[in-house]
């Protein structure tokens, strides 16, 4: 198997300041990197593609200027939720493919609260 | 239509019953198909993994394809309360590094 840490695993904040969540792989290189977000009773909802050495790609509605990443080493990838506000309260979820093998592999999921 | 619909549940069973959870889906190009379980507040953990159509069995797991209908189950045979979480169905169109796309996950409820 392969094992992915996300930190930290819950946050709470108040309304307007910037939150950094941290997805690392830890027994494998990752190049690519996913990051999801899920609200209660729902599904995955893909967020963007993290690409080491490159810029992520973000799905259709998605803001790319509020949720920041940073793919800055092939072990560790960082979702930065810039000016968060209420309704970004979620919980986000990373993900990595791992080289020959042909699942991903998902974090433990944080939490964020905002207030 | 969405492309993945998979019905939110809450499914009540009792101990050792068999469970039977689908997904149905409109994209053809899908190739791929998993099943996770997540736990709450917790992430998603891989428990099926199947390529294209056809069944594969992993203990008491039986994950079934039907690419013809764009169909797919899980059975779990002798549910355990332990077995109590949320079912998830996702799909692609590649392996590993194609972008998955989720079902709403069935809550499953086993009880002692």
């Amino acid at each position: 198997g392969a094992v992915v840490s996300q930190h930290p695993s819950r946050v709470i904040c108040k309304s307007g300041t910037s939150v950094k969540i941290e997805c690392r792989s830890l027994d494998f290189q990752a190049t690519t990197m996913f990051w999801y977000r899920q609200f209660p009773k729902q599904s995955l909802m893909l967020m963007a593609t993290s690409n080491e050495g490159s810029k992520a790609t973000y799905e259709q509605g998605v803001e790319k200027d509020k949720f920041l990443i940073n793919h800055a080493s092939l072990t560790l990838s960082t979702l930065t939720v810039t000016s968060a506000h209420p309704e970004d309260s979620s919980f986000y979820i990373c993900s990595a493919p791992k080289a020959g093998a042909n699942e991903q592999f998902f974090g433990p999921g944080t939490r964020l609260t905002v207030l | 239509q969405k492309e993945v619909e998979q019905d939110p549940g809450p499914l009540s069973v009792p101990e050792g019953a068999i469970v039977s959870l689908n997904c149905t889906y409109s994209n053809s190009a899908f190739q791929y198909f998993m099943w996770y379980r997540q736990y709450s507040r917790k992430g998603p953990e891989l428990l099926m993994y199947t390529y294209s159509s056809g069944n594969k069995e992993d203990g008491r797991f039986t994950a079934q394809v039907d690419k013809s209908s764009k169909y797919i189950s899980l059975f779990i045979r002798d549910s355990q309360p332990s077995d109590s979480a949320t079912y998830l169905c996702a799909m692609s169109a590649s392996s590993g590094y194609s972008t998955l796309t989720f079902g709403k996950g069935t809550m499953l409820l086993v009880s002692p």
